[in-house]
């Protein structure tokens, strides 16, 4: 088991650009989550995955922000129309999805910069 | 609207010493995880607690969860400069989002 791994680790952008992040879940992890981090502060929610699912959206993800999991497996994130406020460490995290108290596991993050 | 509060946010000690960091909030929560994270990484899980009134060790790092599930505490022993980090808590509701506290910046003089 190696974890979850996101790709790429860092990102560049001009505004105006569009984005695309992607997160591959430990194994056998039902759940998928994405959050943003901006700088000196905890990790925000952005939206969940039950398998294929997309179960619950933050008011943060504006309609420039798209997540899917095709196959229940790895998950992507796109933004469309960068702007300078996008810029963040994107992190994704995955659990079993199973008990009531479900441990998330971390991805070491997107670091998205928006010039 | 969730919150949880950490307190301190910024503490610097010195080697050897004793710290407790604080994490606040006016919601009960299911489950509370800490978290530590290093600049340019994700966050590493280092305990999850569920149980109101739980204590769990972790070397020199004691957990506590509060009686009403509304509180909980981090306490390192002999502080070590690779003790050094972000630490955050983070509160869960069910098997879904976690609300994260805004961390206590840690860092252990030598």
């Amino acid at each position: 088991d190696t974890g979850v791994s996101q790709n790429p680790r860092h990102k560049i952008t001009k505004r105006g650009q569009n984005v695309t992040f992607r997160c591959d879940p430990i194994s056998e992890h039902n759940r998928l989550y994405w959050y943003r981090q901006t700088l000196g502060q905890g990790p925000e929610f952005l939206t969940y995955f039950q398998n294929e699912a997309q179960l619950e959206k933050s008011r943060l993800l504006s309609d420039r922000f798209s997540a899917e999991r095709p196959k229940g497996s790895f998950s992507t994130l796109e933004i469309q129309r960068t702007e300078q406020g996008d810029s963040a460490m994107y992190l994704c995290a995955s659990s079993l999805g199973l008990a009531y108290t479900d441990t998330q596991y971390f991805g070491p993050g997107t670091r998205l910069t928006v010039l | 609207t969730q919150l949880l509060e950490q307190s301190p946010q910024f503490l610097s000690i010195q080697e050897g010493e004793n710290l407790t960091v604080y994490c606040n909030s006016s919601s009960v929560f299911s489950s509370l995880q800490w978290y530590r994270q290093e600049p340019g990484e994700g966050p590493v899980l280092l305990v999850t607690v569920v149980t109101g009134g739980e204590v769990k060790k972790l070397k020199r790092l004691t957990f506590q969860f509060g009686d009403a599930r509304k509180d909980s505490s981090l306490h390192i022993t002999a502080a070590q400069p690779g003790d050094t980090g972000l630490y955050l808590c983070a509160g869960g509701q069910g098997a879904q989002k976690l609300v994260f506290g805004q961390g206590t910046r840690l860092t252990i003089n030598p």
